[in-house]
């Protein structure tokens, strides 16, 4: 099975900020790699797909890139929406797997 | 509206069962595989399975801890989308997601999910 590692776990940063998050993953995925946005009480939302696609309706503030076993999303420019949980999951092969998920928190 | 509304969580005992239902509106929903995805309590998401459409036979794939125990069915007479949980442990507790699959650009993805339904699993 395809194992997906998120980091940092979790992190503080203020609005305005620009961060980044990074997903490995255990072998080579090619752009196979989606990102979604979970806020408290809520169910996912899809933000990035096929490593650095935006999905429709999500602000051009994110962004994704990465190709093969690392990738990252970027926030430039944090908005207080934006403070949530990032995982990243892989659609490589039949048996999908999400990454254990960073926590972006307010400073 | 474009949704997806899951229903039949609720507390069990361990070794009982649940089946979960899932019923899209606002899309056709026959051309789509549909995905069940859940998440324990504080923890992170947990891809559960997976049944296709009916041009690709409505064939199903699970994870590999969770084969054995859950059936994935649907019906596409009532746009709706079943989870069959057998030999239900304390571990299986979670919100339990249903996600329409999107593939564009040749990628596959989750474009949306349900917003869950718990499914609590205690003496």
């Amino acid at each position: 099975d395809i194992q997906m590692t998120q980091s940092p776990s979790s992190l503080s940063a203020s609005v305005g900020d620009r961060i980044t998050i990074i997903c490995r993953a255990s072998q080579n995925i090619g752009r196979s790699l989606n990102w979604y946005q979970q806020k408290p009480g809520k169910a996912p939302n899809l933000l990035i797909y096929g490593a650095s696609n935006l999905q429709s309706g999500v602000p051009s503030r994110f962004s994704g890139s990465g190709s093969g076993t690392d990738f990252t999303l970027t926030i430039s420019g944090l908005q207080p929406e934006d403070f949530a949980t990032y995982y990243c999951q892989h659609s490589y092969n039949v048996l999908w797997a999400f990454g254990q998920g960073t926590k972006v928190e307010i400073k | 509206e474009v949704q997806l509304v899951e229903s039949g969580g609720g507390l069990v005992q361990p070794g009982g069962s649940l089946r979960l239902s899932c019923a899209a509106s606002g899309f056709t929903f026959s051309d789509h595989y549909m995905d069940w995805i859940r998440q324990a309590p504080g923890e992170g998401l947990e891809w559960v399975g997976r049944i296709r459409n009916k041009a690709q036979s409505y064939t199903t794939e699970y994870a590999a801890s969770l084969r054995g125990r859950f059936t994935i069915s649907r019906d596409d007479s009532k746009n709706s989308v079943f989870l069959q949980m057998n030999s239900l442990k304390t571990e299986d507790t979670a919100m339990y997601y249903c996600t329409r699959l999107m593939s564009s650009s040749g990628y596959w993805s989750s474009d949306l999910w349900g917003r869950g339904t718990l499914v609590t699993v205690s003496p």
